[in-house]
């Protein structure tokens, strides 16, 4: 069974960047792909990129491209995705996702949730 | 942007069947996963692959396909299923490679 556990809560200033992580258990990062969603409060699940194995590459959603970097070290089986020019707007609940045993191509088992809020 | 539409809002008695549909184009080529989210905590997989059910899901949940059509079925609501869930697919562009529905809330009276 994977476990994903991710960084606490967080609060930045308009402009500031933010570095949230994600600590899997269970399988290693050379098995799994790890990728990233937005929820802003009361909204729905954006997905914002991810590595993917195929082309072995990370790939981001045009809307965060730019401002997004998703890093990993599998030394230590844990994931980063850090957004630089925060805007009040981005406040929200960032959860990193697994991809890989056992639902193959599928997101799967979710961290808990990473709050970042954007504030002056 | 590829879109899944889904209904907003889904009202069912106890014992009874909830049906969830999500609509998009690509849907008839790709697979579709659904995600129970009940509030302030993370989403979980109760479906992938169309049908798919994960371990540890219930049998009462299920999911099916037609043409651009998917639906989650949950047969016999308990009240604990009261939850907002999203379905997912993919596009292939890859910069959306997996969409999310609107979400749908499902109640039970």
């Amino acid at each position: 069974q994977v476990q994903v556990v991710q960084s606490g809560a967080e609060v930045r200033k308009p402009g500031a960047s933010v570095k949230v992580s994600c600590k899997v258990s269970g399988y290693t990062l050379t098995e799994l792909s790890i990728h990233w969603v937005r929820q802003v409060p009361g909204k729905g699940l954006e997905w914002m990129g991810g590595f993917d194995p195929e082309d072995g590459e990370t790939i981001y959603a045009q809307k965060f491209q730019g401002r997004v970097t998703m890093t990993e070290d599998t030394s230590t089986d844990t994931a980063y995705m850090e957004l630089s020019s925060l805007r009040f707007e981005d406040t929200a609940v960032f959860y990193c996702v697994t991809v890989g045993p056992p639902y193959g191509g599928n997101l799967g088992f979710w961290g808990q949730g990473s709050l970042v809020t954007v504030s002056s | 942007s590829y879109e899944l539409t889904q209904p907003p809002s889904v009202s069912v008695s106890p014992g009874q069947t909830a049906r969830i549909t999500c609509s998009g184009d690509a849907l008839a080529k790709q697979y579709t996963s659904w995600f129970q989210q009940k509030p302030d905590q993370a989403p979980v997989l109760v479906i992938y692959k169309d049908t798919e059910r994960p371990s540890g899901i219930p049998e009462r949940f299920s999911g099916s396909s037609s043409g651009t059509t998917v639906t989650l079925t949950i047969s016999g609501v308990q009240a604990e299923d009261e939850a907002d869930y999203y379905c997912q697919s993919s596009d292939s562009n890859k910069n959306s490679l997996y969409v999310f529905g609107t979400g749908t809330k499902v109640t039970v009276l």
